[in-house]
């Protein structure tokens, strides 16, 4: 069975200032990792994601997360956040084997404070 | 594409009643997913269908719920009886291809409130 962790439920951090949201996953197998973000009251879209190739992932609005195998981690970043990025932020895990599941994470809430 | 429609937008209800929430997936994806979203248990998976077939509803949390997708561009998710913990944000998405490594769209969700 596959499971994340986000171990944040709350992230506060200063406009401009840069940012990392943690994600760790458990897994037998191979995995494809995932980092969606929901905006107040909207359903949630898809920053970013991992399948194979590169382990450093680009996504949009400047997010961008490193796949760690040894770490079993997948760490979204940013390095200068805008009050516009205060939104909660899920970690998700699928595999061959998950029976085209996705796993979500409990979530973080990013605050981005002026 | 206008994306994912769920109606309605909001939804209170006295306990009891039947409630019905509906989907209109992105044109030509062949998964649908229904969600459902609290403070307490986060965001859960209820059911998905694959060509309008239910593949798994693990998920679905007791027999008062249901759901059905009798064509390629609709769904419904009806709880009946409903009571106050069914309260919470109902989510439905849509992708093309395997869920596994695919882009699910998300709908802006349907809150429920049952009095």
């Amino acid at each position: 069975a596959q499971s994340v962790t986000q171990l944040d439920s709350q992230v506060p951090v200063f406009e401009e200032a840069p940012v990392e949201l943690r994600c760790n996953y458990s897994s037998s197998v191979s995995v494809y990792l995932f980092w969606y973000v929901q905006y107040p009251n909207q359903g949630l879209q898809l920053l970013l994601k991992y399948l194979s190739g590169s382990t450093l992932v680009k996504g949009i609005n400047g997010f961008e997360a490193e796949f760690n195998k040894s770490q079993t981690s997948f760490h979204l970043r940013k390095p200068s956040v805008h009050i516009s990025d205060t939104a909660e932020y899920f970690c998700a895990v699928s595999d061959n084997n998950a029976g085209n599941m996705l796993t979500f994470g409990g979530g973080t809430r990013l605050m981005v404070k002026p | 594409d206008a994306g994912v429609i769920q109606s309605p937008r909001h939804e209170v209800t006295e306990m009891g009643q039947e409630v019905t929430l509906r989907c209109k997936p992105i044109s030509g994806h062949d998964y649908l997913f229904w969600y459902r979203q609290t403070m307490m248990r986060g965001l859960e998976l209820l059911i998905y269908f694959n060509n309008n077939v239910p593949i798994d509803d693990s998920g679905m949390p007791e027999d008062r719920f249901s759901a059905k997708m009798p064509n390629a561009s609709f769904s419904t998710l009806k709880i009946q009886p409903s009571e106050p913990r069914d309260s919470a944000v109902y989510f439905c998405a849509s992708c093309r291809g395997l869920p596994s490594t695919d882009t699910q769209y998300f709908g802006p969700g349907t809150r429920l409130t049952v009095l």
